[in-house]
């Protein structure tokens, strides 16, 4: 594995259903974020975790949920999937934070349709 | 967390020198100035990032006057693969004070033509 990984690449997922979307770093980067990303709208923060053990919400937290149990993962989870939930989903994990705004580094994706 | 403001689009040719300026009012003292790059069905990518002045590295130069209230991203002799969303971000240094939140906004969509 080389920085970020997500998993599914895509995913049609019916409403009301529960869906887990998986993120995994090997930098042993301390922060992680989920953001979402929808048409004309940039880039939206969902949750984000400043280090293992520890999250926060951002933006759009509402219908969503993560964990942090180790450095490296930082699942996403929608408990009960709505429409409005299609987006494309991006994690991004950066350094513990300094003196300086840090670097984000991006997975490539997830691109998630409820139907 | 400072607003940032920037062109919703801007069109190019190859081989010309594009800047694309950000304007971010309510910068505050701790806040550094940060541009990343999208291309189509990808993650963001970052560029460049700055506190003052002028910063310059092998993809671009940022340049930011002394108030500090916007900055000006600058490509050189931008190509076809150049084309993609630029955003500008004004991020709190102090990561775990209080929840820290990074906004992209809608960015610039840049088109370079032949």
């Amino acid at each position: 594995i080389a920085g970020i990984t997500q998993a599914p690449t895509s995913q049609i997922l019916a409403a009301g259903r529960r869906m887990t979307l998986r993120c995994t770093q090997d930098m042993r980067h301390n922060a992680m974020y989920w953001y979402r990303q929808d048409l004309g709208l940039g880039l939206r923060l969902i949750h984000y975790s400043n280090t293992a053990g520890t999250t926060g919400k951002g933006e759009v937290p509402d219908g969503y949920s993560v964990s942090r149990a180790n450095t490296d993962d930082f699942p996403l989870t929608l408990a009960s999937a709505v429409p409005s939930q299609t987006s494309v989903y991006f994690c991004a994990s950066s350094e513990e934070g300094t003196s300086r705004y840090n670097e984000q580094f991006f997975g490539p994706g997830t691109r998630l349709t409820v139907l | 967390l400072a607003k940032t403001t920037q062109p919703i689009s801007m069109d190019s040719y190859e081989g010309q020198e594009v800047n694309i300026t950000c304007s971010h009012n309510n910068i505050a003292t701790n806040d550094y100035i940060t541009w990343y790059q999208q291309f189509p069905s990808q993650g963001p990518r970052f560029i460049i990032q700055g506190y003052k002045t002028k910063v310059t590295n092998e993809v671009a130069s940022l340049f930011i006057p002394a108030d500090r209230k916007s900055s000006t991203l600058s490509l050189p002799r931008v190509s076809l693969s150049d084309t993609a969303v630029y955003y500008c971000l004004v991020g709190d240094s102090r990561l775990f004070t209080g929840g820290f939140k990074t906004i992209f906004g809608a960015g610039t969509r840049l088109f370079v033509k032949a």
